[in-house]
């Protein structure tokens, strides 16, 4: 089975310092890897994805992902953080066992950029 | 294009009872999951749609049921209510293309959710 795991719950960061959330996964095959964010309140937010090609992704918003297959890493960063950043992250992957379009999501990280 | 829209956003329902939601895609999108976000489980996958037929279906009971009509509009409809069944149900469009066409893995967009409160 495909998964992601976000190993911190939460991020401190100083207003414009770089910021990094973590994301491992483990899939057989070919990763198809995903970052969301998410407001109070809100659904989720599309920020960037990897299917294949260049290492470093970029999305929205400033953000950018590094994806490292020896170490199985999809960090999610950001060179100068923004107040407005304070959110809740969501590493997912794409879940091709029973095919379809099906997204397993890790559990989330919740940033919080102080200035 | 106008987003993913969800309705209602709100709702209150005892237990026992049924509730039904509503998800309508981004225009040309065919395929519409949905998930349940609670506290504790987090994100987790119910079912997906895709040109009306069920094509993925995620580990929930069969009180958990869905649909999708011919101009792609889903909805989801939970029978039974308990209490655990409180959650922020979320519905996703995507530009999907058949399953295992690698080409078409497009990301998905969600809507804002319906938040479901069982007393």
């Amino acid at each position: 089975a495909q998964s992601v795991a976000q190993p911190e719950d939460q991020v401190n960061v100083a207003e414009g310092n770089p910021l990094t959330v973590k994301c491992t996964y483990s899939v057989s095959g070919n990763p198809y890897l995903f970052w969301y964010v998410q407001y109070p309140n809100r659904g989720l937010q599309f920020l960037l994805k990897y299917i294949t090609g260049d290492n470093l992704v970029k999305g929205s918003y400033g953000f950018e992902a590094e994806f490292n297959k020896s170490q199985t890493s999809f960090h999610l960063k950001k060179p100068s953080a923004l107040v407005s950043d304070s959110a809740l992250y969501f590493c997912a992957v794409r879940d091709l066992t029973g095919g379809g379009n099906k997204l397993t999501f890790g559990t989330g990280t919740q940033l919080k950029v102080e200035l | 294009k106008a987003g993913v829209t969800q309705t209602p956003r709100y709702l209150i329902k005892t237990r026992g009872q049924q509730v039904t939601l509503s998800c309508s895609p981004i225009s040309g999108h065919r395929s519409v999951s949905w998930y349940q976000q609670t506290p504790g489980q987090g994100l987790q996958f119910l079912f997906e749609y895709f040109s009306e037929t069920q094509r993925n279906k995620g580990n929930f009971p069969g009180r958990f049921s869905g649909r999708q009509f011919s101009n792609s509009r889903s909805e989801m409809n939970v029978s039974t209510l308990e209490l655990g069944d409180s959650a922020l149900y979320l519905c996703a469009s995507s530009l999907e293309g058949l399953a295992g066409d690698r080409s078409s893995y497009n990301e998905q967009f969600f809507g804002p959710g319906t938040r479901l409160t069982v007393l």
